[in-house]
């Protein structure tokens, strides 16, 4: 059971190009999140999904796309790389908050912008 | 609207010495509330959990109990390990209220041997 997968690990890429950041989750879950978290801070949510067909904007969304295709997959668009977006992004799911049931999260990528 | 407000840190302990985290909310709902912990390079993992007032979760020693009265949902350890060191997150999921957990700041714990 592998949970939520995110990949890449690592990456760096210079100023102004693009990439795209890919998460998958295999529990079945409609609910899908992206963060980012830079050094020493919390969690800034950035987009969130609740079932395929659907996103909606969350705390820090400039600079940022995402679709939702499927209910496994949700990636992350960054179109003009900027230094501002060097950071650690997450990816999360998690069944309905009256499910009482935790996010789950996967390992993180690790972005450097130069 | 919801929130969380846990204790800054970092927090900064001997081994063997006894840990309080705090953690408080608010919450248009009754929400269910979890603390989280990140170990350094990894993502977020689920420590324990608590979905009603009163109940206490616990997990590899570590303790927190949903209190209504006082809005409160502190972590606690009897005997901290250096192996604890690691970033902790207070959080909270209200059926009541957006689709979205919310988070506290975090709380980095750093244990000496």
């Amino acid at each position: 059971n592998a949970g939520v997968t995110q990949t890449p690990k690592f990456r760096i890429l210079k100023i102004g190009q693009s990439m795209t950041l890919q998460c998958t989750q295999d529990m079945n879950h409609n609910y899908m999140y992206w963060y980012r978290q830079d050094p020493g801070m919390g969690l800034k949510l950035i987009y969130y999904s609740v079932g395929a067909g659907i996103t909606d904007k969350g705390e820090v969304p400039n600079g940022y796309n995402v679709s939702r295709s499927t209910t496994e997959d949700f990636p992350l668009r960054l179109e003009l790389a900027a230094p501002s977006q060097t950071s650690v992004y997450f990816c999360a799911s998690s069944r309905p908050p009256g499910s009482n049931q935790p996010q789950h999260f996967g390992d993180g990528t690790r972005l450097s912008i130069l | 609207g919801d929130s969380v407000t846990q204790m800054e840190g970092p927090v900064t302990l001997s081994e063997e010495a006894f840990l309080t985290i705090n953690c408080t909310y608010t919450a248009t709902g009754y929400p269910s509330l979890f603390w989280y912990v990140q170990y350094p390079g990894e993502g977020l993992q689920l420590l324990l959990k608590a979905t009603k007032a009163d109940d206490k979760g616990s997990n590899k020693g570590f303790e927190a109990t949903y209190r209504k009265e006082t809005t409160s949902f502190h972590l606690e350890k009897g005997s901290v390990q250096v192996s604890d060191s690691a970033v902790y997150f207070c959080a909270l999921s209200d059926p009541g209220g957006s689709y979205i957990p919310t988070f506290g700041r975090g709380t980095s714990l750093i244990v000496h041997p």
